[in-house]
């Protein structure tokens, strides 16, 4: 599975966008874009996961460069609550099952 | 519809000691994995069944660890004698085995595990 690299921390505003960057130079052609979240001394939280395109959903936004070399995950409103450890990943598409593997993730913290 | 279920949620033990961790999958959820986290790190993959068969096992499961899915529904993982090093968050996600394209992993609320 291709290496992700993410900022290890970031702050947002609450109410404001949450922009989370996510490079992943050496993606394949079959592999997804997964993002989960982790707040403190839980389980992670599956997001949102993508290929090519745009993918939205109650929980966020993914943009895919075109070149699938990066991602950014969106949070269009940012609560306290989206205070969490983002992680991107990228993993293979084949059925036959495979891993997630999680890098160290981007802090995210959301001030009042 | 309820999520996937981890217990004990939170374990203590001595050095040495035996530990059974149970999870229970979304209802028929035919993958299911075993990730362990240590402070400060993401989530490590340990192991993954499909159904009842375990297909693939990481390295970092030594033979002191043991998982079993005997129906293909709850699993467990057993920790024979456990070392001071074992202490983690021992997570589980399952997954349902799609046509096409990929399966998404939910994950429980992991078993936290302190040996002393």
């Amino acid at each position: 599975d291709a290496k992700t690299t993410q900022p290890p921390s970031m702050d947002c505003a609450e109410g404001r966008a949450a922009n989370l960057p996510c490079n992943h130079s050496t993606i394949s052609g079959n592999e997804y874009v997964y993002w989960y979240r982790q707040i403190h001394s839980q389980g992670p939280q599956y997001i949102i996961h993508g290929l090519k395109n745009n993918e939205t959903n109650e929980m966020a936004s993914l943009i895919i460069t075109e070149d699938r070399k990066s991602s950014t995950l969106i949070l269009p409103h940012a609560t306290l609550r989206d205070t969490a450890v983002y992680y991107c990943i990228v993993r293979s598409g084949e059925t036959s099952g495979s891993r997630l593997t999680f890098g160290e993730g981007t802090q995210l913290t959301v001030n009042p | 519809d309820t999520g996937v279920s981890q217990n004990p949620r939170h374990k203590i033990t001595k050095r040495g000691q035996n530990v059974t961790f149970r999870c229970d999958p979304i209802s028929e959820h035919n993958r299911l994995y075993w990730y362990r986290q240590t402070l400060g790190q993401g989530p490590e993959f340990l192991t993954y069944f499909q159904n009842e068969a375990q297909l693939e096992k990481s390295r970092l499961l030594s033979d002191r660890f043991s998982a079993e899915r005997p129906k293909g529904s709850f699993s467990t993982l057993e920790i024979q004698r456990t070392e001071q090093g074992d202490s983690a968050m021992y997570l589980c996600a399952s997954s349902l085995l799609p046509l096409a394209s990929t399966d998404t992993q939910y994950f429980g609320p992991g078993t936290r595990l302190t040996v002393l």
